[in-house]
């Protein structure tokens, strides 16, 4: 069975300072893909990212960059020169082809805090 | 280009009571999902909706059902409450029913029974 680990519940840093969110994620499945979302007070998910299983290629978007590494089953999350509006629950989540409908399995977020 | 929308946003509801809550897919998109989030975890899969008809579902019991509309929007049903019902339920919607559909999500209903 699919299952995604979030080992961080909750990080503090300062503004400016850069921060690393780690998801490590479990699969039988040789086709999947790996997302990431962000839950700001709203409510709302907002979606960042989508890498499927096939593409190793780190990828970088502003301040944020993705490290896929099948070799360790990790999809690490990286905010270069954090700002207050940051702050937010980030989730990693994966969808495997034996899936078929687009569901996704989450972790359990962690919760990210960025002080003035 | 409006997003998914959900209603009500709150709603508080007393066990044994039945909800329904709603939900509009992003325009263009045809596939409806439905997820529930109880406080401080990830949110967990209960069913999917495509050409009105339940296409998958999660580890959920039958108290949960619902149902989809020809102009795609949806409704989740759930039966009987219990107090272990009290989360934010998400709705999100995709093009179609490919395992690589980036969703969308609304806002969330929080649901609260007591």
């Amino acid at each position: 069975a699919q299952k995604v680990t979030q080992a961080q519940t909750e990080i503090s840093v300062v503004e400016k300072e850069d921060v690393t969110l780690d998801c490590v994620y479990e699969t039988r499945d040789t086709t999947y893909y790996l997302f990431w979302y962000k839950q700001p007070p709203s409510g709302e998910l907002v979606f960042l990212i989508r890498r499927n299983s096939f593409d190793e290629q780190n990828e970088i978007s502003g301040r944020y960059s993705w490290n896929f590494q099948k070799s360790t089953s990790s999809f690490n999350f990286t905010i270069t020169a954090s700002q207050v509006v940051d702050s937010a629950v980030y989730f990693c989540a994966l969808s495997e082809a034996d899936s078929g409908y687009s569901t996704l399995t989450f972790g359990k977020g962690t919760m990210l805090l960025v002080s003035p | 280009d409006a997003g998914v929308t959900q209603s009500p946003t709150h709603l508080i509801k007393t066990r044994g009571q039945q909800v329904t809550l709603r939900c509009s897919p992003k325009s263009g998109h045809d596939t409806v999902s439905w997820y529930q989030q109880a406080l401080g975890q990830g949110p967990q899969f209960i069913f999917q909706y495509y050409e009105e008809e339940e296409r998958q579902r999660g580890n959920f019991p039958d108290r949960f059902s619902g149902h989809q509309f020809p102009n795609y929007s949806s409704e989740l049903n759930v039966n009987a409450l219990l107090l272990g019902d009290s989360a934010l339920y998400l709705c999100a919607s995709s093009r179609d029913r490919l395992y690589n559909s980036p969703l969308h999500f609304g806002n969330g209903t929080r649901l609260t029974v007591t």
